[in-house]
Order: structure tokens, then C-alpha cells, then sequence
């Protein structure tokens, strides 16, 4: 079974510009979340979908979106980059079903210049 | 604020001795603990999870505690090896699928 899958896995990118980033999730699991991991933080939540609707939200500013298509692939978005936005973004997929554990992919690392 | 935290960002253990883990959290709703490894460059790779109708679980090397009147969580790896080095997250959930992770300890296991 393939694994998640995060393209591209290194981006270079401006202030004031935006991004996207896509995740293919392993195949089977309907809920998709992404992380923002910086130097010396944990994974800090962003947001989770399921059956293309957003449940949870993290607490990030409206510039950081995202959305789900009907056949689980995810893309988050991000708007009018800022220098702290540097950051690896993972993209995680799980069943949810009972309790069941997130599966990573290897991320996009985003550098802002 | 914080929920989730692991105090220790590093811990080096000689081969083929025990290494322990700790992360302690502050929601008493959370109901479902897991642990994570971390090579550079990679994602988060699942180790082993454990409910909270339990105290401990076992796979392999790897054994999780679960303290729940402390509200901590340990991880032991024994016997520890090499290939073990790699930086380790624990993770919280309150069952709406939003998982809350600690900072990570950067675990050396010296040959």
C-alpha cells in the first residue's frame, strides 16, 4: 500500500506571494490534517478534513487554507507569505476509526526569502 | 498553550541499555496517546499508541506507560540500538481527530 504522499517536497518562495501544497493520502483513509513544524516547536495543528468538509481548525491566521476533492486529495493553500512561514508542512491521513494513529508523509519544506 | 509536553529535548543511552521517554499533558479529556519517530527529512513515522483504558502496551522493544492520574506518558526502549537515534513525539488526542504533539527529545543511542 503506498504511503502518503506530499508534492513538492521543497519549495522556495518570496514574501507576499502564495502556495500551494498538495497531499495524496494512502489509500482507503477519508481524513486528511496538516501540521506546521518549526525549528524547536512540535507539530502545530493546522486543520483536518473529512468527506471534503473542514471539522477541526488550528489556530493559524485566515491566510493559511486548505480544501479536500471527493477522492480524499488535499491541497493547503497559503496566502501573502511572511518570513515565519518558513517551516516543513506535513500532510497526515487516518481510517477514524475508533482511535486510529495519523500516517505521515515526508513533507514540503517551505523556505520564504 | 501548550497541551502536550516533553521536557527533555535530548537523551543519550548506550547500546543495548533502556531508554525512557517521558511527556507529561494537561487535558484530562485526552483519551487516546500515541508516540512518533522523526528521521531528518522524513515525516513522522506511527511506533505505538495506547487508550486510555489502559496502562500500558507493548510492541516489540517499545513498551508505553500511561499514568493517567499524573497525566504522563512514557516510552521504554529496550534494549535500545543504534538505529534508534532519531528525534521522538508524543501525541494526544481528544477523539475529534485533532491530535496535540509535544516538542520532541532527540534521542543518541551511542554504539
Amino acid at each position: 500500500k503506498a504511503g502518503v504522499t506530499q508534492t513538492p517536497r521543497y519549495l522556495i518562495k518570496t514574501r507576499g506571494q502564495q502556495v500551494t501544497l498538495s497531499c495524496s493520502p494512502i489509500s482507503g483513509h477519508r481524513s486528511v490534517s496538516w501540521y506546521q513544524q518549526t525549528p524547536g516547536q512540535g507539530l502545530q495543528f493546522l486543520f483536518e478534513y473529512f468527506s471534503e468538509t473542514q471539522r477541526n481548525k488550528g489556530n493559524f491566521p485566515g491566510r493559511f487554507s486548505g480544501r479536500q476533492f471527493s477522492n480524499s486529495r488535499s491541497e493547503m493553500n497559503v496566502s501573502t507569505l511572511e518570513l515565519g512561514d518558513s517551516a516543513l508542512y506535513l500532510c497526515a491521513s487516518s481510517l477514524v476509526v475508533g482511535n486510529s494513529p495519523l500516517h505521515f508523509g515526508n513533507g514540503t519544506r517551505l523556505t520564504v526569502t | 498553550d501548550q497541551q502536550v509536553k516533553q521536557n527533555s529535548p535530548s537523551l543519550s543511552v548506550q547500546e543495548g541499555r533502556i531508554s525512557i521517554l517521558n511527556c507529561d499533558y494537561t487535558n484530562s479529556m485526552f483519551d487516546y496517546f500515541l508516540w512518533y519517530k522523526k528521521y531528518p527529512a522524513e515525516g513522522p513515522t506511527f511506533l505505538i499508541s495506547i487508550s486510555s483504558i489502559k496502562d500500558k502496551n507493548e510492541d516489540g522493544r517499545f513498551t508505553v506507560f500511561l499514568n493517567k492520574s499524573a497525566k504522563h506518558l512514557s516510552l521504554h526502549i529496550v534494549p535500545s540500538q543504534p538505529g534508534d537515534s532519531a528525534v521522538y513525539f508524543c501525541a494526544a488526542s481528544d477523539n475529534f481527530n485533532k491530535f496535540y504533539f509535544g516538542s520532541g527529545t532527540k534521542l543518541n543511542v551511542k554504539p
